[in-house]
């Protein structure tokens, strides 16, 4: 089946720092990607929706100068968390859509960003 | 707007036994309706989907059945294993969405040997 994979799986930043985040998929091309977060014991939030080739949409609320998105090619988008604080922990989770109409996104394994 | 509602867990239950998750939706038009599976340190993994009134998604032994009149799309599987302990995720797709989906809380799920 179609893997996506995310790296770092897990990493720890001071307050005030960048942290950047990838996502692949594996074995297939995948003309957007999505990017969550997931809080403790709650739901995936969407954060905003990647285009290969185009600028990202975010979703209300979500900082566009914080969370900046690129997907340079369509095996790799990365989230770049800016100027990082402690409220920016979280786990993120990615996820890649061929948009062939199978209608299924293939999540990867999420990073836990732990900021100190 | 869109939204999804699932049970609380964690849900203990023993080897065999049945398991019904509740997943209840509000939205307008047609949603299309999906169960992911979080297993320990592993990514979301369908489970199974349902792109119509009364359509009925199964996989592994789990079933759901899309009830538009009771906006509902409750997951079941009549003997559950211990491998099948995770995060169940309710999540539908909007009409006029082509790829996002809006999640549920997510329900764990233990089952005990």
């Amino acid at each position: 089946g179609a893997v996506v994979s995310q790296h770092p799986s897990r990493v720890i930043c001071k307050s005030g720092t960048s942290v950047k985040i990838e996502c692949r998929s594996l074995d297939f091309q995948a003309t957007t990607m999505f990017w969550y977060r997931q809080f403790p014991k709650q739901s995936l939030m969407l954060m905003a929706t990647s285009n290969e080739g185009s600028k990202a949409t975010y979703e209300q609320g979500v900082e566009k100068d914080k969370f900046l998105i690129n997907h340079a090619s369509l095996t790799l988008s990365t989230l770049t968390v800016t100027s990082a604080h402690p409220e920016d922990s979280s786990f993120y989770i990615c996820s890649a859509y061929t948009g062939t109409g199978i209608y299924e996104q293939y999540f990867g394994p999420g990073t836990r960003l732990t900021v100190t | 707007g869109d939204s999804v509602t699932q049970m609380e867990g964690p849900v203990t239950l023993s080897e065999e036994a049945f398991l019904t998750i509740n997943c209840t939706y509000t939205a307008t038009g047609y949603p299309s309706l999906f169960w992911y599976v979080q297993y320990p340190g592993e990514g979301l993994q369908l489970l199974l989907k349902a792109t119509k009134a009364d359509d009925k998604g199964s996989n592994k032994g789990f079933e759901a059945t899309y009830r538009k009149e009771t906006t509902s799309f409750h997951l079941e599987k009549g003997s559950v294993q211990v491998s099948d302990s995770a995060v169940y995720f309710c999540a539908l797709r909007p009409t006029d969405s082509w790829g996002k989906l809006q999640f549920g809380a997510g329900t764990q799920v233990v089952v005990t040997p």
